[in-house]
């Protein structure tokens, strides 16, 4: 099935810093979306992008609808402790109807 | 606004036994998602509704596990028997027809042991 690389796996970093994670298929996607999932939680809607170049913020967080269609980033700006989570980049294929597909995860660990 | 409510938050069973978790999408939302998600595979489509119609349950790992939507408020996942190897976090998630955002719910923790 198609699929979506997801990097990096896992990021520790200390307080303060920035973040960049990506995603990357060969497949075209018509939508990215990234969610975040709290421990215990489901995932939880972050940014949605519906369009090639697209770049849109939520507070401390930024993401990019690549120009191929074929990639996306999310960068989250001074992070905090409560950023810690599990980060999911999720595309709606064209020919897909309303399935998503899922990376497998960005694990982010935050140092006070 | 309440968002996508499920129940039971936590299950634990033995083996054989039959399991229902049951999910109410957010109001007004049409189209229903049935989530597995375990560590070695991730987050897996089961099976999703459109307008309480099954549209692709090519996600339904066998004929042990089953789908229902009697109506736009309210869904089921049935496993019978259920098996160890089932055991995962099963999220149900909604969104509007045609938008491709869907809304999560907090998860029904499986354990069959």
């Amino acid at each position: 099935g198609q699929q979506l690389n997801q990097s990096p796996q896992s990021m520790f970093i200390q307080e303060g810093e920035d973040v960049s994670m990506n995603c990357t298929s060969s497949s075209i996607f018509n939508t990215w979306l990234w969610y975040k999932q709290d421990p215990g939680e489901g995932p939880v809607l972050l940014i949605a992008l519906y369009k090639a170049g697209e770049l849109t913020s939520n507070g401390r967080l930024t993401a990019q609808f690549g120009i191929t269609r074929k990639d996306s980033f999310l960068n989250i700006s001074a992070s905090i402790p409560s950023d810690v989570g599990i980060y999911f980049c999720a595309g709606q294929l064209p020919t897909s109807g309303s399935r998503l597909t899922f990376g497998e995860g960005t694990q982010l660990t935050v140092n006070p | 606004d309440a968002g996508v409510i499920q129940s039971p938050r936590h299950e634990v069973t033995e083996m054989g036994q039959e399991v229902t978790l049951r999910c109410k999408p957010i109001s007004g939302h049409n189209s229903l998602f049935w989530y597995r998600q375990t560590m070695m595979r991730g987050l897996e489509l089961l099976i999703y509704f459109n307008n309480n119609v099954p549209i692709d349950d090519s996600g339904m790992p066998e004929d042990r596990f089953s789908a229902k939507m009697p109506n736009a408020s309210f869904s089921t996942l049935k496993i019978q028997p259920s098996e160890p190897r089932d055991s995962a976090v099963y999220f149900c998630a909604s969104s509007l027809s045609g938008m491709e955002t869907q809304y999560f719910g907090p998860g029904t923790r499986l354990l069959v042991l």
